[in-house]
């Protein structure tokens, strides 16, 4: 079975400018949440969306915005970018079956440099 | 608010040894997650641990849950040089439905050979 693939795997982007992230979840998984990482801030939750539908939010701005698609497959947009929001973007998937349905599995992330 | 907290956050131990992370978390939960993350690489899933004395194993590693006390450890038996990495524990903080992981701020082993 495939695992959690993310494109691009990098981007540089200029501040100001708006980026798009995509995230395909293993198959038969419905649940895609995005994780943010950088070297100040740790792991933060950014949002987890399930059958198209944003189920939980973490304390992000409204320039961090998202969604699902039929298939499961998942982006998160960036709009008006900050040097701040440079980071590796994590996407998980879950939702196997049996003991594995609570595992969330992640994708090899995005490395965002804003310049 | 729930926080995690690990500790500690640099560990530096020689091969053979044994030791113990810890993680606190402050509020209730039902899941609590281990993960290894490998310089420049992504996550690695290690344990989910779903109960009260939860306790789950893997090579070297033991992973328990003690949800009264708000406490998990990781404890590392006889260590290698391959279990060199990053260390994170996240806890769920979802009160209906679905994911939020809030994430420790990770604990960075190396193991000396």
């Amino acid at each position: 079975k495939a695992g959690v693939t993310q494109t691009p795997r990098y981007l540089i982007k200029t501040r100001g400018q708006q980026v798009t992230l995509s995230c395909s979840p293993i198959s038969g998984h419905r649940s895609v949440s995005w994780y943010q990482q950088t070297p100040g801030q740790g792991l933060q939750f950014l949002f987890e969306y399930f059958s198209e539908t944003q189920r939980n939010k973490g304390n992000f701005p409204g320039r961090f915005s998202g969604r699902q698609f039929s298939n499961s497959r998942s982006e998160m947009n960036v709009s008006t970018l900050e040097l701040g929001d440079s980071a590796l973007y994590l996407c998980a998937s879950s939702g196997g079956q049996g003991s594995s349905s609570y595992e969330q599995y992640f994708g090899p992330g995005t490395r965002l440099t804003v310049t | 608010e729930l926080k995690v907290e690990q500790n500690p956050l640099f560990l530096s131990m020689q091969e053979g040894k044994n030791y113990t992370i810890y993680c606190n978390y402050s509020t209730t939960s039902d899941r609590l997650y281990w993960y290894r993350q490998d310089p420049g690489k992504s996550l690695e899933s290690l344990f989910v641990l779903l109960s009260n004395g939860a306790v789950k194993q893997e090579g070297r590693l033991m992973a328990s849950l003690d949800t009264k006390a708000r406490l998990s450890t990781l404890h590392i038996t006889a260590a290698v040089h391959d279990l060199s990495a990053t260390y994170f524990c996240a806890v769920d903080d979802v009160k209906s439905g679905g994911y939020q992981l809030i994430w420790g701020a990770g604990t960075k082993l190396i193991i000396k050979p």
